[in-house]
């Protein structure tokens, strides 16, 4: 199957700063790419969905000048979480996918917010 | 809107012994229904899909799902399972746009010599 990786898999940083994860298709063209976000022993939630060259459309509740999502070009999605505080301590999952190719979910970035 | 509801968040299993996780959904159109495994601090792997046709649907490491159209449910099955199937699973529904996905809640499976 296609591959999705992210990088960090794991970040800290201290509250008030801003931490950037990237979500890349590695071996197909993701026109549409989603970001969820995992609580401890808990379902994924969906945060947003992106299309290439377009803004991102968020789910209701999540904060779109919180959590800032480019999605640049057809292999490469970010997500910025701006002045992280800790509740914003999660496991971040994207998932990347076209008509052709379906959808696969990269591995996780762990955030933890001190 | 469509939801997912996975019955059980935790199903205890001795080692070789059979497991059904169940799945049930609400929608009022076609669905697609998908089941995903999640090893700890890892990403989520697609088990097995159901988009049409035959309505038992067989995939990976030996587990199996079947629609059932009337009772609004997609259990997912094995008949002997290993201590490397413990892990999360989540049932989850294709809702709206193309590929976004709603999930339920999850199950843990653990399985015990």
């Amino acid at each position: 199957g296609a591959v999705v990786s992210q990088h960090p898999s794991w970040v800290i940083c201290k509250s008030g700063t801003s931490v950037k994860i990237e979500c890349r298709s590695l071996d197909f063209q993701a026109t549409t790419m989603f970001w969820y976000r995992q609580f401890p022993k808990q379902s994924l939630m969906l945060m947003a969905t992106s299309n290439e060259g377009s803004k991102a459309t968020y789910e209701q509740g999540v904060e779109k000048d919180k959590f800032l999502i480019n999605h640049a070009s057809l292999t490469l999605s970010t997500l910025t979480v701006t002045s992280a505080h800790p509740e914003d301590s999660s496991f971040y999952i994207c998932s990347a996918s076209n008509r052709d190719s379906g959808m696969f979910f990269g591995p996780g970035t762990r955030l933890t917010v001190l | 809107a469509q939801s997912v509801t996975q019955l059980d968040s935790q199903v205890p299993v001795f080692e070789e012994a059979p497991v059904e996780l169940r799945c049930n959904y609400s929608s009022s159109v076609s669905v697609y229904l998908f089941w995903y495994v999640q090893y700890p601090n890892q990403g989520l792997q697609l088990l097995l899909k159901y988009l049409s046709g035959s309505t038992l649907v067989k995939g990976i490491n030996g587990f199996e799902a079947e629609f059932n159209k009337s009772q609004t449910s997609f259990h997912l099955r094995k008949p002997s399972v290993h201590i490397s199937d413990t892990a999360e699973y989540f049932c989850a529904v294709r809702s709206g746009g193309y590929n976004k996905l709603i999930f339920g809640a999850g199950t843990r499976l653990a399985v015990h010599p």
